[in-house]
C-alpha cells in the first residue's frame, strides 16, 4: 500500500529564513507521480509541482525548490527567503491508481508553515 | 486557465434539509472528484467520475449522492446529514487521459450541519 509521510506537523520561521518541508513516500509502483500542494487559510489547494519517478532532476521556481531523491524515497520542498505570504499548510501527495480507471491523490498529513514578520 | 469553480462558498444546513453542492470546470477535463476535508486533516477522497461515469466510491454514506450531468459539471446532493459531516468539501478535476495528470482544485464549500 502507498504511504506519504510528512513528519513535520508545524514549522514556525521568521521572515527571510529558509525552510525545508520533508516528504517521504512508500510505493511498490515503478512508475509514480509526486505532487506538492499549498493550502492557504482560504482553503483552496494550489498545485505547486509534479514530479515523475523517472526524472530525478531537482527543480527551482523562484524562491521554491524541490529535491527528489529516489534512493531515500524523499521529495523535499525548500522555500528560500520565506515571506509571510508563504504561511499555509503544505501537502505532499502520491498519485495512486484505485482501479476502474480512477486515479486519486494519496496525501500526507500536511505541514503547517507559519512565517512571522 | 486552470479554474475549477464551486458554489456555494459557505452552506449551513439542518439535519433534515436537502441541499446540493455544485462544481464546474471548462478545461475539457474528463475526470472529476469530490474530497472531504476536516480541520487540520488532509483531504479524503469521496467520489471519482471518469467520462461522466462513477468510477470510485470510497464507501461514502448514502446521504451523500454525487451526480455528473455532463463533462463540465459535478454535483453533490446532501440529505439528512449529521453534524460530523461538517467539513470543507473540495472538488477537483484532471484531464483524465493519462496517468500523470495533475488534479486542479476548486476553492471548496465550507459546510456546517446543525
Amino acid at each position: 500500500a502507498q504511504k506519504v509521510t510528512q513528519a513535520q506537523t508545524e514549522i514556525s520561521v521568521v521572515e527571510k529564513e529558509d525552510v525545508t518541508l520533508d516528504c517521504v513516500y512508500e510505493t511498490r509502483d515503478t512508475t509514480y507521480y509526486l505532487f506538492w500542494y499549498k493550502q492557504p487559510p482560504s482553503g483552496e489547494l494550489v498545485f505547486l509541482i509534479r514530479r515523475n519517478s523517472f526524472d530525478e532532476q531537482n527543480e527551482i521556481s523562484g524562491r521554491y525548490s524541490w529535491n527528489f531523491q529516489k534512493s531515500t524515497s524523499s521529495f523535499n520542498f525548500t522555500i528560500t527567503a520565506s515571506q509571510v505570504v508563504d504561511s499555509a499548510v503544505y501537502f505532499c501527495a502520491l498519485s495512486e491508481y484505485k482501479g476502474n480507471s480512477g486515479y486519486a491523490l494519496n496525501f500526507g498529513k500536511g505541514t503547517s508553515l507559519l512565517v512571522t514578520p | 486557465d486552470t479554474e475549477v469553480t464551486q458554489t456555494p462558498k459557505h452552506l449551513v444546513m439542518g439535519m433534515t434539509n436537502k441541499k446540493s453542492l455544485k462544481c464546474e470546470q471548462h478545461m475539457g477535463h474528463r475526470a472529476m472528484y469530490w474530497y472531504k476535508q476536516k480541520a487540520k486533516k488532509p483531504p479524503e477522497l469521496m467520489f471519482v467520475y471518469s467520462y461522466e461515469k462513477l468510477s470510485i466510491n470510497e464507501s461514502v454514506p448514502s446521504r451523500f449522492s454525487p451526480e455528473c450531468p455532463n463533462s463540465s459539471l459535478l454535483n453533490l446532493h446532501l440529505h439528512a446529514l449529521q453534524p460530523e459531516d461538517s467539513a470543507l468539501y473540495l472538488c477537483a478535476s484532471r484531464p483524465g487521459r493519462t496517468t500523470e495528470e495533475t488534479q486542479y482544485f476548486g476553492p471548496g464549500t465550507r459546510l456546517l450541519v446543525l
